[in-house]
């Protein structure tokens, strides 16, 4: 069955230090990948997506990720983190277009001073 | 960042009452879906519309869920009889034409049924 899995609930980092969120996807075929952000009493915003092709995708606010077929991964990371990065980060898996997202559980990001 | 309208913000109802939310998708999207995050931050896909025809949708076998997106109206998501079980934040997102991979969602109306 397809699925998505994030193994840390949560993280805490330091501003200014660096960000890696694990995901793992479970999918026959080539999914695409998705990381969404969640502010809190927000909704979801969109980080990046990655269709097949070059496996290192260039998202917004300094974000990237790496899918790796092999390892079934999709990480997400972040060289730099500020204070405003405090969300929760959902990855989410979609079998073509138009059909509904599947979800990890998130990653809660805490920033620290 | 998206154009999704959700109203309203915010849901209290009590056990077997109706609830009844509503989403404007963004300007020329026209695929709308629903979910329904919980507590625990489990997503539950509810239903989907392209235009005004169902795409896929859950087994609704409870009958207690209805949607639908009229042309010229919002999308709507109704509970006719509210469970506590039902309270969580429920989502619409929609995609642009070309591009139905991406989901742009809104705020959420975030239902809590006592």
């Amino acid at each position: 069955a397809q699925s998505v899995t994030q193994p840390d609930a949560r993280v805490t980092v330091s501003e200014g230090a660096s960000l890696q969120l694990r995901c793992k996807y479970s999918y026959f075929g080539t999914p695409y990948l998705f990381w969404y952000v969640q502010y809190p009493r927000q909704g979801l915003q969109l980080l990046l997506k990655y269709y097949p092709g070059d496996p290192v995708v260039q998202g917004v606010n300094g974000f990237e990720a790496e899918f790796s077929k092999s390892n079934s991964s999709f990480h997400l990371r972040k060289a730099s983190v500020h204070w405003s990065d405090w969300a929760v980060y959902f990855c989410a898996v979609s079998p073509v277009g138009g059909r509904a997202l599947i979800f990890g559980t998130g990653t809660t990001v805490s920033v620290s001073p | 960042n998206s154009k999704v309208i959700q109203t309203p913000r915010y849901l209290v109802k009590g056990q077997g009452q109706k609830a009844k939310m509503r989403c404007i998708p963004e300007k020329g999207h026209p695929v709308v879906f629903w979910y329904q995050q919980n507590k625990n931050n489990e997503f539950k896909f509810l239903i989907n519309f392209q235009n005004q025809e169902v795409l896929q949708q859950i087994d609704m076998t409870e009958k207690r869920f209805s949607a639908e997106c009229p042309s010229n109206s919002p999308c709507s998501l109704e509970i006719q009889s509210s469970e506590a079980g039902d309270s969580a934040l429920y989502l619409c997102a929609s995609s642009p034409p070309g591009n139905q991979d991406t989901q742009y969602f809104g705020p959420g109306t975030r239902l809590l049924v006592l």
